[in-house]
């Protein structure tokens, strides 16, 4: 079955960066598309940007051009999203999607808190 | 970019009653080479992750369901749940996925028993 795994809660000061896994199985890898999504504490959903694991091509949404870097790698099945520069506002729960049609399966979720 | 807006924010319904979410973009999301609307739905309960409903606007994913129907084209879509149960309390989003550069959501329906 299709699983996505992602790296347990963060917790970072405002300035630092965070780097968030995301292991795929049950399909093959290089076949979809990854997308990432964010959500803080009661507000909606907030969609980063994407990754082709074939092509490593990426596209981000224009808010994070510059803070984010999606990348992967292909031998362990794993997508990896970067943010940098964090800042009290970046604390949320950070999804990964495998993109079908869409965003079809999803990952549990990845608390980073930034707090000084 | 595509905004997406919903209605209402919030809904409370009778169990066995029918509950209706209105979504709307600010741009047709219905791409003319293949006539498909470029729209899905999400439910999320409390601490899990979104659960992909529709998509194509009104192609449920499988496992889904019949209870959940959606419907529109162009700008304005639903989702209707014809006879709520006590398991489809849940915030529901819209998406479009018609932009690549931006796959926006909706701000979310809470969906409530009355």
């Amino acid at each position: 079955q299709v699983q996505l795994v992602q790296s347990g809660a963060e917790v970072k000061k405002p300035g630092a960066s965070v780097k968030v896994s995301c292991k795929a199985s049950g399909y093959t890898f290089t076949s979809y598309d990854i997308n990432w999504v964010r959500q803080a504490t009661g507000q909606g959903l907030e969609w980063m940007g994407w990754m082709n694991p074939n092509s490593g091509n990426t596209g981000y949404a224009q808010k994070f051009q510059g803070r984010v870097t999606m990348t992967r790698n292909t031998s362990i099945s794993t997508a990896y999203m970067e943010l940098s520069s964090l800042r009290s506002e970046d604390t949320a729960v950070y999804y990964c999607a495998r993109q079908a049609v869409t965003a079809d399966y999803w990952g549990q979720g990845t608390l980073v808190t930034v707090s000084s | 970019d595509i905004v997406m807006t919903q209605s209402p924010d919030s809904l409370a319904v009778s169990l066995g009653e029918r509950a209706t979410i209105n979504c709307k973009s600010s741009q047709s999301v219905l791409y003319s080479s293949n006539n498909k609307n470029y729209l899905a739905w999400y439910q999320q309960k409390p601490g899990q992750p979104p659960k992909l409903l529709i998509y194509w606007a009104s192609t449920r994913e499988s496992g889904v369901p019949d209870r959940f129907s959606g419907s529109g084209s162009g700008t304005d879509f639903t989702l209707t749940i014809s006879s709520l149960q006590a398991e489809d309390v849940a915030v529901y989003y819209c998406q479009q996925y018609y932009s690549t550069l931006l796959f926006t959501f909706g701000p979310g329906t809470k969906v409530d028993i009355k």
